[in-house]
């Protein structure tokens, strides 16, 4: 069973469509992080929340983190192709940092 | 090099035979991080070194897989024994430790036949 459950694994829309993924647990996390990984490659980081109800906006993706610190989201705003790969979440239990768990990870598919 | 490196890209083994994986982290970053993926799945952390020492060993599979560091650099993950069920892609990560950004590999994947 994976500590952090990702929704929906996998999501195929139209370009310019709005989309949410959700990541969820029933453990309390120190942050979370979100990633973005292309085929081939490995994850890239695109934020860290790390403060219960925080919301954070970088250009058109929104990231929250619950206010019990068990959650996020990713909202994006008019998806484009280029926003396709894998979107992982990821982040360390409370008062242990030597343990990553991630998420099984979203499949977005942005059509032209 | 700029980013963290990771050699075989690609290796193939038959089961039963040892392989060795390597990982060089970017330079100056104290934490390193191993973790396994299966095609389009998470990651599965395996092991984390602080330095030299690995303070959680919990998350490799079995005692076939082991890790070391030296230097407080370069990481080898050693697999004996290769079964067809390690086939995955081998990813390495390296920070500055605690929750600072971990910087990916490109992975090594491993098939096992």
């Amino acid at each position: 069973t994976q500590l952090l459950e990702q929704s929906p694994q996998f999501l195929s829309i139209q370009e310019g469509e709005n989309l949410t993924v959700y990541c969820n647990s029933s453990s309390v996390f120190s942050s979370l992080q979100w990633y973005r990984q292309e085929p081939g490659e490995g994850p890239v980081l695109l934020v860290t929340v790390v403060t219960g109800g925080e919301v954070k906006k970088l250009k058109r993706l929104t990231f929250q983190f619950g206010d019990a610190r068990k959650d996020s989201s990713l909202h994006i705003t008019a998806a484009q192709p280029g926003d396709t790969g894998l979107y992982l979440c990821a982040g360390p239990l409370l008062y242990n940092f030597n343990k990553f768990y991630f998420g099984s990870g979203t499949k977005l598919n942005v059509k032209p | 090099g700029a980013g963290v490196s990771q050699s075989p890209s690609n290796k193939v083994t038959e089961k039963g035979k040892d392989v060795e994986l390597r990982c060089d982290p970017i330079s100056g970053h104290t934490a390193l991080y191993w973790y396994r993926q299966s095609l389009g799945q998470g990651l599965e952390f395996l092991i984390y070194f602080q330095g030299n020492s690995a303070p959680d060993k919990s998350g490799l599979p079995s005692d076939r897989f082991s890790a070391e560091r030296t230097g407080g650099s370069v990481s080898t993950l050693t697999i004996q024994r290769t079964q067809q069920e390690d086939s995955a892609v081998y990813l390495c990560a390296s920070s500055l430790g605690g929750l600072a950004e971990q910087f990916f590999g490109p992975g090594t994947r491993l098939t096992v036949l």
